[in-house]
Order: C-alpha cells, then structure tokens, then sequence
C-alpha cells in the first residue's frame, strides 16, 4: 500500500529552535509539495519539486525557511528560527501527472 | 491570482440523505480533484476529473467536471456517519500548481 511518509507527526519547539520535518514520496512519484494548514489560511503550498529540482518556493518565507531533495526518497522542510506563528501542520505530497497524494502531515507548535 | 470557492461551508445533513457541493472559480482548470480530510489526517483523493462534462463515480460519491471548466460539483448519496470530514476541490492547469477550496465540513446527524 504506497503512502506518502512524513515524520515526526508532531513536533513541540520552543522559539527560535531549528525543526526540521521529512517526508518520504511514493516511489516513482516525481513531484513532491509542501503544503502548511492553518485554520485561518487553509492549504497553501510553500513549495514544490519536479525530479527533485526546486520549481516554486514562492509561498515559502525565505529567511526562515529551506526546502531540499538530497535524494528522490527524501524530502526536507526546514524552519531557523522557528517563531510561535509557523505552528501547523505541514503536509507532504507527491504526485505523478495530474494528482497529488498526501502523506498525515506534522503538527507543529512553536512556544 | 486563481482562487476557488466551495458552497457550502458547511452542512449538517441527517444520516441516509444524499448532499451536494461544489467547487466554482474565475479561472478555467484542465483538471479538477476532490479531496475528504478526516480529523488528524491528511486529504485523501475521493475523485479525479479530466474533461469537460466528465462524471465520475466512486461508490456512493459522484463528481462532475463543469462544461463551463469553471465548475465542479460533488454529490454523496445515503450519507454515512464516516462520511464525516472536511472536503476539498482542488483545480490544476497544466504547468501550475493546484488550487485548493477552503473546503466544506459535513457533519451528519445520527
């Protein structure tokens, strides 16, 4: 049963922490996205790979935040310093075409 | 930019009646996707739509692909308590990114 994987599930930083969140695509998926779910914004995407290359980071603070595909089974979402407003949850996502599969995302909650 | 608008925001329907959403934009799409979210999960894919005037069925879920392309719709017929959650459209052209509704939470009633 082919699943997107993300860890941790849930993360509790303090302020100014560094997280980082990782997720596993389906094998042979050569799109990935990281989505963050926030009640008041709902979904938006802060980035996405194509074949592991960066394609749109646009959504994504980039003083804070960095995406990467070290390999085509690792995706990492990272956040230095942390602040109390990034708490979410952060989803993965890979697709292959016109579909996206989502992994059960990270709870994040920054104190 | 492209935005998607989902009606209702929410419904409490009475278990056994059948519902109906949908999912309407400004902006045409070439692909349209439904998504349910339970509690504590991430969007799990119900129905993917790739023509205008295309209707698909999963179960007891039917969706159709607007002729306009501006539209979709999501229809649940007999609701079940499990059909609780939050449901989400999401639209795609190609070379972009997915658009995704705000949703709508159904809660049925036993």
């Amino acid at each position: 049963d082919a699943r997107v994987t993300q860890t941790p599930r849930d993360k509790v930083t303090e302020m100014g922490q560094e997280v980082t969140m990782r997720c596993q695509p389906i094998l042979g998926h050569n799109t990935v996205f990281w989505y963050r779910q926030t009640m008041m914004q709902g979904l938006e995407l802060l980035a996405y790979f194509r074949n592991r290359a960066p394609l749109d980071d646009s959504g994504m603070p980039k003083d804070r935040f960095s995406a990467e595909m070290p390999d085509a089974t690792l995706a990492t979402l990272k956040i230095q310093p942390s602040e109390p407003r990034d708490s979410a949850v952060y989803f993965c996502a890979s697709g292959l075409g016109a579909e996206a599969f989502f992994g059960q995302g990270t709870r994040l909650t920054v104190v | 930019g492209q935005q998607l608008n989902q009606s209702p925001q929410s419904m409490f329907i009475q278990e056994g009646e059948d519902v109906s959403m949908n999912c309407t934009s400004s902006s045409i799409f070439n692909t349209w996707l439904w998504y349910k979210q339970d509690p504590g999960e991430g969007p799990v894919l119900l129905i993917a739509l790739y023509k205008a005037g295309e209707l698909t069925s999963n179960g007891r879920l039917t969706a159709q692909f607007g002729i306009t392309r501006k539209d979709s719709f999501l229809n649940i017929s007999a609701s079940i308590p499990s059909d609780v959650g939050i449901y989400f459209c999401a639209g795609l052209n190609y070379g972009q990114n997915f658009v995704f509704g705000p949703g709508t939470r159904l809660s049925v009633l036993p």
